[in-house]
């Protein structure tokens, strides 16, 4: 059973497009996440939820909105796609506690072309 | 603000040999300090935490790290690499909110038969 799953897993689009990544945990948690991982692997948090609410929102251009139905969804919609926005997005869940670990799905590699 | 930095992007040993990977942190208050590997074309898996129990944690594959509240390191060791061990490995420090963690820059292990 996986715990942290997003799809799709690969996402090749042109540039201008606007395209949605899923994400779903069934562990039970209470945050949720959105890191970007770029080509040199560095990760940065984009946004986090807790409990349906926003309580992270980073310097993201707002082409990027998060939507949380319930706790255990968050999909991410980008608008109006550019090539700079090709990267790794990881999903992940926590309990929301500072000594609870995160939970990462495998990744969605966003290529815009 | 806390943050954690990564000594060394890139670490190559033979199999065999000991393994050590460098993380050293910033913060004002005791942290809770987390180390994740990636395999390729995966998501971030928790190796092991700190959450101050115990200065030396043993996490899953042979790993443990040391907490030295001294040096303010957490470095991560394994005596013995594996061909399995190649990825990429990042420390992480959680801000007491519990909703916020901080990646370093991650250290790509390489493991030479």
């Amino acid at each position: 059973d996986t715990a942290v799953s997003q799809t799709p897993k690969y996402l090749v689009t042109q540039m201008g497009n606007d395209k949605s990544i899923k994400c779903e945990q069934n562990l039970g948690h209470d945050t949720m996440y959105w890191y970007k991982q770029d080509s040199k692997k560095f990760l940065k948090i984009m946004f986090s939820y807790n409990n349906k609410e926003l309580i992270i929102n980073e310097t993201v251009p707002n082409r990027f909105s998060p939507k949380s139905p319930d706790k255990a969804h968050l999909n991410l919609h980008i608008n109006s796609l550019e090539l700079g926005d090709s990267a790794v997005y990881f999903c992940a869940s926590s309990q929301g506690n500072y000594n609870s670990p995160l939970h990462f799905g495998n990744g969605t590699r966003l290529t815009v072309t | 603000a806390q943050s954690v930095t990564q000594l060394g992007s890139h670490v190559s040993v033979s199999e065999g040999a000991l393994v050590l990977l460098r993380c050293n942190y910033s913060s004002s208050v005791p942290p809770y300090l987390f180390w994740y590997v990636q395999y390729p074309n995966q998501g971030l898996q928790l190796l092991l935490k700190y959450t101050s129990a115990a200065t030396l944690v043993k996490g899953i594959n042979g790993f443990e790290a040391e907490f030295k509240k001294s040096e303010t390191s957490f470095h991560l060791t394994k005596p013995s690499a594996h061909m399995s061990d190649a990825a990429e490995y990042f420390c992480a420090v959680s801000a007491l909110t519990g909703n916020q963690f901080y990646f370093g820059t991650g250290t790509s292990l390489t493991v030479i038969p």
